[in-house]
């Protein structure tokens, strides 16, 4: 099993533009959310889905927009870039659709807008 | 509003030095407290999940405790591959989670 996958692995944006970070998962998990890390603070949750064609806001969800479209795919697109999402995002997944267990972490993706 | 506070922010050890790091947590009807690790560059990787004061689990040089209020990592022992940071995160009783900030620790040989 490749776990959590996530590409790119690093990305500089200018303001305004937009992308779509990739992330996927090989191990059947009903949950998967999107994380943003900034210095000195935890673990944001920006936005999550507990199945196939169920997605909910986390505490930090402006900016971001995302879908799931199947059991393993969890694509995060940022619609307007801003300085201010400067961060480093992971996504994760979780075995069970309705409780969080363990969360499985990506590798991360670094991101830079100028 | 539920919150999570990990100290201290930085720990510096001698190869061999025992030590803990604490996590004060206040949430809604805690559901879990989960310890990951984190190396530089790297997503975090599970360690425990702690459900009940009390309770407690290990892991090679690693075990965790579980009070009503917090909860600690206790690093026994440790290694220069134990160098990495430790986050903590509660679930409250409407599953949502809430990550602390951690601790990096660095144990040098």
């Amino acid at each position: 099993n490749a776990g959590v996958t996530q590409t790119p692995k690093f990305q500089v944006l200018k303001t305004g533009q937009s992308m779509t970070l990739q992330c996927a998962q090989d191990m059947n998990h009903e949950y998967m959310s999107w994380y943003r890390q900034d210095p000195g603070m935890g673990l944001r949750l920006i936005h999550y889905s507990v199945g196939a064609g169920i997605t909910d806001q986390g505490e930090v969800p402006n900016g971001y927009n995302v879908s799931r479209s199947t059991t393993e795919d969890f694509p995060l697109r940022l619609l307007s870039a801003a300085p201010s999402q400067t961060s480093v995002y992971f996504c994760a997944s979780s075995y069970s659709g309705q409780v969080i267990d363990e969360q499985y972490f990506g590798p991360g993706t670094r991101l830079t807008v100028t | 509003e539920d919150q999570v506070t990990q100290s201290p922010e930085a720990l510096r050890l001698q190869e061999g030095e025992s030590s803990s790091l604490n996590c004060s947590y206040t949430v809604s009807g805690l559901r879990g407290l989960f310890w990951y690790r984190q190396d530089p560059g790297k997503g975090p990787e599970f360690l425990f999940t702690l459900y009940s004061a009390g309770e407690e689990k290990e892991k090679e040089r690693l075990k965790a405790t579980l009070t009503k209020k917090e909860s600690f990592l206790h690093i026994t022992a440790p290694k220069p591959e134990d160098s990495a940071t430790y986050l903590c995160a509660a679930r409250s009783n409407d599953y949502k989670l809430s990550f602390g900030a951690g601790t990096t620790v660095t144990v040098r040989a």
